[in-house]
């Protein structure tokens, strides 16, 4: 596809439960983006990828949270043992290059936590 | 610590006439802004940016953006709005210093009504 896409839209776990959140970013893009997004809130900075280094994690809000991009491309974030706090929509952002102004957003993952 | 205000939860106005969605921001340095827009069940839409120059800066849709250095302020404009415009509205900012992460407000509805 030519945008962002994210996959699942919308996850329902229980309480304990680990998820996986899929983010395939634009062809080519460079930098990779993770954000979460409280209900009724703007979105918060997570993690920063470019190409496969992390290079920036410090929004990641418990080691219970971890994401990796290991070919460059596609990104995963995972959430062990979820919690009902960690409720929000997830959003993944892409940029062409580290020094690119204009983010591309994928719609989002709900994830709401039982 | 950067910061985003977006001091109104809600904006309405009626069709055709102009809207202002205000943004004030706290952040060392000179950032790059942004408004991003937000429709039910999509993801952000890039609108337009302030990077350097003209204080007055033109994007998508018929927006308009005024930065203003000693008010720490970047409203977004547009002269006649259209019931379609209506939709979930953020600023954000990147602070050079902290690399290309965004910081966003907490968003303000717009609402216009025919």
């Amino acid at each position: 596809g030519a945008g962002v896409s994210q996959s699942p839209r919308y996850k329902v776990a229980k309480r304990g439960q680990d998820v996986a959140l899929r983010c395939d970013p634009i062809s080519g893009h460079v930098s990779l983006f993770w954000y979460q997004q409280a209900l009724g809130q703007g979105p918060e900075f997570l993690t920063y990828f470019q190409n496969e280094a992390q290079l920036d994690k410090s929004g990641l809000p418990s080691d219970r949270f971890f994401a990796e991009r290991p070919e460059g491309s596609v990104s995963t974030l995972k959430i062990q043992r979820t919690q009902q706090e960690d409720s929000a929509v997830y959003l993944c952002a892409s940029t062409p290059g580290h020094s690119s102004t204009e983010a591309f957003f994928g719609q989002g993952t709900r994830l709401t936590v039982v | 610590a950067q910061s985003v205000a977006q001091p109104e939860d809600q904006v309405n106005v009626a069709e055709g006439n102009p809207l202002t969605v205000k943004c004030t921001y706290s952040v060392s340095g000179n950032p790059y802004l942004f408004w991003y827009v937000q429709y039910p069940n999509r993801g952000l839409q890039f609108l337009l940016k302030y990077i350097t120059g003209d204080n007055l800066v033109k994007g998508s849709y018929g927006f308009e953006a005024e930065f203003n250095k000693s008010q720490t302020s970047f409203h977004l404009k547009k002269p006649s709005a259209l019931v379609s415009d209506s939709a979930l509205y953020f600023c954000a900012v990147r602070p050079m210093e902290y690399g290309n992460k965004l910081v966003f407000g907490a968003g303000t509805i717009l609402r216009v009504k025919s």
